[in-house]
């Protein structure tokens, strides 16, 4: 059950889009499409952005995008606000039938 | 949708404590239920999963064997009786709902702090 790998940090403008990876193997993303994100604020729970790959939960903002690749989820963000700077999170169901996190990317908004 | 976590303190090492998760504002029976932590300055990391029923259990290999997760349907509760406890579990615990299975957690609780200390 070894982390997904997540850059520590990434930062950008208001109004740019970003994207973050989130690397895993062969036995967690590249095994199935049980890829999820997850923000978090400070002093906050996580809020799940996106399931399934692609998927979001009802009500969420569509500026949240997510795609896969092989062992490699992405995340993107598309007209970045100053409320989008967080922790972001990918998580994977894993084919042993449990689920790991990575170790997340801080987000600074310029 | 509501889970309100209750149980963390301070514990010494080698010590014991039950957390519980009350859940309201949806059907507690139909929800498979998550234990997840996060330490300090850490990412999340999940630890335990349960299905609707309570049949069903899965756990994290660093919790293996000394974190028991449970539930009460009756009572919509959710608990974890974690023993053995060392420095490294020390955090913050969330349960989380995992509506439709494949680990996706659309509800979290506000977390009960576990602090694992001498």
């Amino acid at each position: 059950q070894s982390a997904l790998t997540q850059p520590a940090s990434v930062s950008a403008s208001p109004g740019q889009s970003i994207t973050f990876s989130c690397t895993g193997t062969s036995s967690d993303i590249g095994d199935h499409d049980f890829v999820s994100w997850y923000q978090q604020h400070p002093e906050k729970a996580p809020k799940l952005l996106i399931y399934d790959v692609t998927k979001w939960p009802a009500g969420l903002s569509s500026r949240f995008s997510g795609s896969k690749s092989g062992n490699t989820a992405s995340l993107t963000i598309s007209g970045l606000q100053p409320e989008d700077e967080a922790d972001y999170y990918c998580a994977s169901y894993t084919h042993s039938a449990t689920m790991v996190f990575g170790g997340g990317t801080r987000l600074t908004v310029l | 949708v509501q889970l309100v976590e209750s149980g963390g303190g301070l514990v010494q090492p080698g010590g014991s404590l039950r957390l519980s998760c009350e859940g309201s504002g949806f059907t507690f029976t139909d929800s498979y239920m998550n234990w997840i932590r996060q330490g300090p300055g850490k990412g999340p990391e999940w630890i335990s999963y349960i299905s609707s029923g309570g049949h069903t259990t899965f756990y994290a290999d660093s919790v293996k064997g000394r974190f028991t997760i449970s539930r009460d349907n009756a009572k919509k509760s959710l608990y974890l009786l974690m023993t053995s406890l060392a420095v490294g579990d020390t955090g913050v615990y969330y349960c989380a709902r995992d509506q439709y299975g494949g680990y996706k957690f659309d509800s979290w609780g506000q977390g009960t702090p576990v602090v694992v200390s001498a």
